[in-house]
């Protein structure tokens, strides 16, 4: 049974266009909602991370959107750059105790 | 400051032998956890630790086992190594209090053949 469902898989964008991923879950009782970024060859890092007492979350180009009564919550990432191209991975946890993945979305920004 | 650091880098097993992918961290962090990530299927739990002598399963635990002796490492040891084993496997670690991220190391690949 997985706990967060991510979408889509993969996904290419533009040059200075909006990217979105998507996740989904299932347990009310999770409380932090982070997403990591992934280079080839390295571990994830912490991207930008959300609490569900807001609705929105906002870093530079990063934002992400949630929906507590839908349960979902999605990335944004504004005027994508080449450099952004990684893969992507929602989490959720409760108490910040253990971790639960995405699948995980591989993003390439073409130049 | 080195973070999160797991060794080997790569590792070649044969079917049916044991290793122990090593992890240490010098941040203090309370928390450690092993995940494998398998293409497509994002990263999966297999054990934790919330502190020195306390260990728990997590989503996929079978086949592994774990001790965390001392707060900085948290080795984590395949018995019986299987291919079903074949993965990337990260350790990382959080000082467990609100608002705190993983952080993770660069990774262990290992091969079963």
């Amino acid at each position: 049974q997985q706990q967060v469902k991510q979408s889509p898989q993969s996904l290419i964008v533009q040059k200075g266009g909006i990217s979105i991923i998507n996740c989904a879950y299932e347990n009310t009782a999770f409380d932090y909602f982070p997403w990591y970024q992934q280079f080839p060859g390295k571990g994830p890092a912490l991207l930008i991370a959300i609490r569900p007492d807001v609705s929105e979350k906002k870093e530079g180009r990063f934002t992400i959107s949630f929906n507590k009564s839908a349960k979902q919550f999605s990335l944004h990432i504004m005027d994508s750059q080449p450099g952004d191209s990684a893969t992507y991975f929602c989490a959720a946890s409760k108490a910040f105790n253990k971790f639960y993945f995405g699948s995980g979305t591989k993003l390439n920004v073409k130049p | 400051n080195a973070g999160v650091t797991q060794t080997p880098k790569f590792r070649i097993l044969k079917i049916g032998q044991s290793m122990t992918l090593q992890c240490a961290q010098d941040m203090n962090h309370n928390y450690m956890y092993w995940y494998r990530q398998d293409p497509g299927m994002g990263l999966k739990l297999i054990y934790y630790s919330v502190g020195a002598g306390i260990t728990d399963k997590g989503e996929v635990p079978n086949g592994y086992n774990v001790s965390r002796s001392t707060t900085e490492d948290f080795p984590l040891r395949l018995e019986l190594a299987a291919p079903s084993q074949t993965s990337v496997y990260f350790c990382a670690s959080s000082p467990g209090t609100a608002n705190s991220p993983l952080h993770f190391g660069n990774g262990t690949r290992l091969t079963v053949t």
